[in-house]
């Protein structure tokens, strides 16, 4: 089954703990990104990748670090989080413009508190 | 700003209304428009989407949108909702920038059906 799998679901951390949210795709997409969700602000992406090795920044960067060593992963990282990142995190994976219009596949979401 | 507008935040219906929420861009050029809806507690699944050809896009469960270039709009309809749709709906444009699909969301609506 085609899918974008996210761990954990639900994090609370307290300020300054690192942490890394993981995320996994089965179907060979090119490009996967990151995106936080808040009320009334709909998605807003964090980072993107189109490939092994090649990041960068999105809308909304700050305070996030990816990495993106294998084409099926690309984790999150807060090196030292902090309350305003208290959010609901989708990764989702897509094939790039060029190969095809494609539509992104979603993670279930992680929902992270910090405290 | 370039970006994605919805207008509307919170919609109530009765079941057996007719839907239509709208939504509107600010960019020039070739665009891919979808929809996505987040039923509670769970990610984003895609509900339609156009990329090119018929302006009017049938999608799942009975919903669909229509492309209006000269409006810049692709508003949501459908005749009759049910109960189940209540979920949350992100209008989302994808256009290319570098050679990959930058996609921006709106800020949803949230749609609540009333039995």
């Amino acid at each position: 089954e085609a899918q974008v799998t996210q761990n954990p679901r639900y994090l609370i951390t307290v300020t300054g703990k690192k942490l890394t949210v993981t995320c996994s795709q089965n179907m060979n997409h090119e490009y996967m990104s990151w995106y936080r969700q808040d009320p009334g602000l709909g998605l807003r992406q964090i980072y993107y990748s189109m490939n092994v090795e090649v990041t960068d920044k999105g809308d909304v960067p700050e305070g996030y670090k990816v990495s993106r060593k294998e084409k099926r992963n690309f984790p999150l990282i807060l090196e030292s989080p902090s309350p305003n990142q208290t959010s609901l995190y989708f990764c989702a994976s897509s094939l790039l413009l060029r190969t095809a219009n494609t539509e992104a596949f979603f993670g279930q979401g992680t929902r992270l508190t910090v405290v | 700003a370039q970006s994605v507008s919805q207008h509307n935040h919170h919609v109530i219906l009765s079941e057996a209304a007719s839907l239509e929420l709208g939504c509107n861009y600010s960019y020039g050029g070739t665009v891919n428009l979808f929809w996505y809806v987040q039923y509670p507690g769970q990610h984003l699944q895609l509900l339609l989407k156009y990329f090119s050809g018929d302006p009017l896009v049938k999608g799942i469960k009975g919903f669909e949108a229509e492309f209006i270039k000269s409006k810049f709009s692709f508003n949501l309809r459908k005749p009759s909702v049910q109960w189940s749709d209540t979920a949350e709906y992100f209008c989302a444009v994808g256009r290319n920038s570098g050679g990959y699909q930058k996609v921006t969301f709106g800020t949803g609506t949230k749609l609540q059906v009333i039995p």
